[in-house]
């Protein structure tokens, strides 16, 4: 069974711009989450989505959305970036939303702000 | 604020040692705890969890403890490899219905021949 698949795997922008990234979940897979992973802050969970809908956010600001479409693939998007979204993104699956469930990593996609 | 930290930011072991990483949690409501590899340039990898309803849990080569009582967590790798050097989080799932993983900041686990 293929695992989760994220494009693109490397990004250059600058800042202002907008991006957005893809989520291809396990398949079976019906939840996604996405976390954002620095040096700094390390990985944090940014926010996470079940049956199309987003079940909870974390401390981001509105600049960081998403969505989940049928298929249970994802995408997010960063609108005006700063600099301070260069980061490695990640996106895990789970069979369903329970908090026991396993989340599986897909390999991230990592973001250059210029 | 409540928090899942790692003891040592980084391990160095010989290949064949027994390796073991800490980690240590604020939340005594916390009930399940992973175990996550991540080798450069690659996502989390899953290891192992175990929830609070046991204190010890084997895999290959892998075992993970759990002492509610100090609210620490250990995981303890046999025969170390030197494809077992990476970076070792332990993560909480704080989500109650909804999926939110709380990682420990990472201990760098280096094996040398």
């Amino acid at each position: 069974k293929a695992g989760v698949t994220q494009t693109p795997r490397y990004l250059i922008k600058t800042r202002g711009q907008q991006v957005t990234l893809s989520c291809s979940p396990i398949s079976g897979h019906r939840s996604v989450s996405w976390y954002q992973q620095t040096p700094g802050q390390g990985l944090q969970f940014l926010f996470e989505y079940f049956s199309e809908t987003q079940r909870n956010k974390g401390n981001f600001p509105g600049r960081f959305s998403g969505r989940q479409f049928s298929n249970s693939r994802s995408e997010m998007n960063v609108s005006t970036l700063e600099l301070g979204d260069s980061a490695l993104y990640l996106c895990a699956s789970s069979l369903v939303p329970g908090y026991q469930e396993t989340q599986y990593f897909g390999p991230g996609t990592r973001l250059l702000v210029l | 604020g409540e928090s899942v930290g790692l003891h040592l930011p980084t391990l160095s072991v010989q290949e064949g040692d027994n390796s073991i990483i800490n980690c240590a949690y604020s939340n005594s409501a916390s009930d399940y705890f992973i175990w996550y590899k991540q080798e450069s340039g690659k996502g989390p990898q899953f290891i192992i969890d175990i929830r609070s309803n046991m204190d010890k849990r084997q895999g290959q080569r892998v075992t993970v403890l759990l002492n509610k009582t100090v609210k620490h967590l250990s995981l303890q790798i046999a025969a170390t490899q030197p494809g077992d050097s990476a970076v070792y989080f332990c993560a909480e799932n704080r989500g109650t219905g909804f999926q939110k993983l709380v990682f420990g900041t990472g201990t760098r686990l280096l094996v040398s021949p």
